[in-house]
């Protein structure tokens, strides 16, 4: 079976840094995605990882552990505009990229 | 803007009614994914395509059908509504890059969804 679990909500400060884990357990797989979604908006790309270890992008890092089934997302310099759902996705094995979506987690940032 | 667009924005309707929903790839993209997102779930994937030939499905009910036409877009047919129906619909869109006799990981961008309401 698919399952990928995320907290459901968090909250964290402006100018501070939040870790968002995710964990999962995938027939398949064959990499792992964040994606940043606003309310109502569309999902847009954060990072990727397929081998392990950490992935950095500016205050954007993702962290991979295929052994454990498990990542995270971390978010430095917070600001108000983080403010957003973040979802982890597994793609799955073969001949496909579709992704297998956690429910995300809502990020509440406050001043 | 990701380059991938879908129509209409909104649609409301009744149970047991069909509706069509569309989109168009980025210029250049083969694959198109079409995926549910409703408020207590995540998304949900429902069914790929690439260049007009289905590639992976997901849960996707049998009331629903999708196809690819020959200028890539997509259309994702919703039929015999209920109201659990209600959600917004996502497509997104990549290229396929394959490697040494395996695909390559390439992004999918999202369209900007199409908000669904049975009543």
């Amino acid at each position: 079976g698919q399952n990928i679990d995320q907290p459901t909500e968090m909250t964290a400060t402006e100018g501070a840094i939040v870790q968002i884990n995710c964990t999962y357990q995938t027939s398949g797989f064959n990499g792992l995605f964040w994606y940043q979604q606003h309310a109502g908006e569309a999902p847009t790309f954060l990072s990727y990882n397929v081998l392990d270890g950490l992935e950095e992008k500016g205050r954007f890092s993702s962290f991979l552990s295929r052994s454990k089934g498990y990542s995270y997302l971390l978010l430095k310099e917070l600001q108000m505009k983080d403010s957003a759902s973040y979802l982890c996705a597994v793609r799955d094995y073969g001949a496909t990229n579709k992704l297998i979506f956690g429910t995300g987690t809502l990020l509440a940032v406050q001043p | 803007d990701s380059g991938v667009t879908q129509t209409p924005k909104h649609l409301i309707t009744a149970t047991g009614q069909r509706v069509t929903l569309r989109c168009s790839p980025r210029s250049g993209d083969l694959s198109v994914y079409w995926y549910q997102q409703s408020l207590d779930q995540g998304l949900q994937f429902l069914i790929q395509y690439y260049n007009g030939e289905e590639r992976a499905k997901g849960n996707i009910l049998e009331r629903f059908s999708a196809q690819q036409f020959p200028d890539l877009h997509s259309e994702l047919n919703l039929s015999s509504l209920e109201l659990g129906d209600s959600a917004l619909y996502f497509c997104a869109s990549s290229v396929e890059r394959w490697e040494a006799g395996a695909l390559q990981y390439n992004e999918q961008f999202f369209g900007p969804g199409t908000r669904l309401t049975v009543l």
